[in-house]
């Protein structure tokens, strides 16, 4: 049973606009947050990550939003790129799980458009 | 500047072979992992290490076993290997929480 969700396989957005990426989770006891970008035939790279006594961490175009009550957390990249164009990976931890673990997410592909 | 390497990039093997992809990372992490990542399923966990001679199951570990004789690399064993394990082979890394990737094997079993 997944315990990471992204629901959008996908994401089309033009170059300048803003692209946000939903993740949904199950687990009430994860309180880490992970964001990765992966191109093709790469290994994913990570990008910005967010504790769970947080609310918003952010890092240049990139901001993380944290909703807890709703285990919901959103990617939101401002302005897109071309060089944006990527699968992007949401990815949890929790005090449960040990050495590093994380789940993560299906991915959601993004297309930027000039 | 972290690396971790993995032995192929890509890989040809017929069904019923053994097949071993290695990885190696530079950076003294006490914990590596195996995932096989396919579409729409994401990154899913096959067998990770804590330490050396340690190994954990992770969630899809049918069909796989991992070797960890030395701190700095992690193998990975298809002992038979099918065509459902057509996949891309990603190693990782980690001493907390941000796993750091190689850049992965992709595996075709035909």
């Amino acid at each position: 049973d997944q315990q990471v969700k992204q629901n959008s396989p996908s994401l089309s957005v033009q170059e300048g606009r803003i692209s946000i990426l939903n993740c949904d989770y199950t687990n009430s006891m994860f309180d880490y947050f992970l964001w990765y970008k992966k191109y093709p035939a790469e290994g994913p790279t990570f990008l910005i990550s967010i504790s769970s006594i947080k609310d918003k961490n952010e890092d240049g175009r990139f901001t993380v939003f944290l909703n807890k009550s709703a285990k919901h957390l959103s990617l939101h990249i401002v302005p897109s790129q071309p060089g944006d164009s990527a699968v992007y990976f949401c990815a949890a931890s929790g005090t449960t799980d040990s050495w590093g673990k994380l789940q993560f997410g299906a991915g959601t592909q993004v297309v930027v458009t000039p | 500047d972290v690396k971790v390497t993995q032995s192929s990039r890509y890989l040809v093997k017929r069904t019923g072979e053994k097949v071993f992809l290695e990885c190696v990372q530079d950076m003294d992490h006490e914990n590596m992992f195996w995932y096989r990542q396919d579409p729409g399923l994401g990154l899913r966990l096959i067998y990770f290490s804590y330490d050396v001679k340690m190994k954990e199951k992770g969630d899809i570990p049918e069909g796989y076993s991992v070797s960890r004789e030395k701190k700095e690399r992690f193998s990975l064993i298809l002992e038979s290997a099918s065509t459902n394990q057509t996949s891309m082979y990603l190693c990782a890394s980690t001493s907390t929480y941000e796993q750091y990737f190689g850049p992965g094997t992709r595996l075709t079993v035909t």
